[in-house]
């Protein structure tokens, strides 16, 4: 049982490039979210999607598109990339039920020079 | 909105002994569900506990347990016993709605 999986997990990209991080979950989950983590900032929400063809945005959404065209994958696009977007990205998903946690892929360590 | 705070940046407890890890919250939602992960230092999110809004009472999971207190808009994580094993970063997190927020994390060192 995979779980989350993320793809990469490393990327060192130069500013102005573009890239699209693939986020997999074989759990039939209908949420999925993607988040960057940098030091002292825990985790900000990207964005967010609650079903198939389905997209929203989160705290911090600047710079990124994300698409949701099959349930079980959420893509995550930087289409000019800045050195600001230097971070972990985590994608997770969820059942809809609040009481359900939400599992977490391995991250995505990006560096853009 | 929801906001969590975490005003911990860091913590340091003695192997054996039980430490608390503040978190505080805010929401206008009356539904809603919190949750404490782990993040060791290889990086991957291990979910630990998790308190409903309506749940009557406090939950608890081998050696966490969470002290919820509505009124005060806590939700507290209890570690008892801390193991060598428990250093790393917790993040405490609240899901009302679609979203899942994050407090900023508190960072524990357990030492011998």
């Amino acid at each position: 049982n995979a779980g989350v999986t993320q793809t990469p997990k490393f990327r060192v990209l130069k500013t102005g490039q573009s890239m699209t991080l693939l986020c997999a979950q074989d759990m039939n989950h209908e949420y999925m979210y993607w988040y960057r983590q940098d030091p002292g900032m825990g985790l900000r929400l990207i964005h967010y999607s609650v079903g198939e063809g389905t997209t929203a945005k989160g705290e911090v959404p600047d710079g990124y598109n994300v698409s949701r065209l099959k349930k079980q994958n959420f893509l995550l696009g930087l289409e000019s990339a800045a050195p600001s977007q230097t971070s972990v990205y985590f994608c997770a998903s969820s059942y809809s039920q609040r009481r359900t946690e939400a599992f977490f892929g391995q991250g995505t360590r990006l560096t853009v020079v | 909105a929801q906001k969590i705070t975490q005003t911990q940046p860091g913590m340091f407890v003695q192997e054996k002994e039980a430490v608390t890890l503040d978190c505080t919250y805010d929401t206008s939602d009356p539904s809603y569900g919190l949750f404490w992960y782990k993040q060791p230092s290889s990086g991957e999110m291990i979910f630990l506990i998790y308190q409903g809004s309506y749940d009557q009472q406090n939950a608890t999971e081998g050696r966490y347990s969470l002290n919820f207190q509505k009124a005060r808009k806590s939700a507290n994580l209890v570690i008892s016993a801390s193991q060598l094993g428990d250093s790393a970063m917790y993040f405490c997190a609240m899901r009302g709605g679609s979203t899942l927020t994050f407090g900023k994390g508190t960072m524990l060192l357990v030492s011998p």
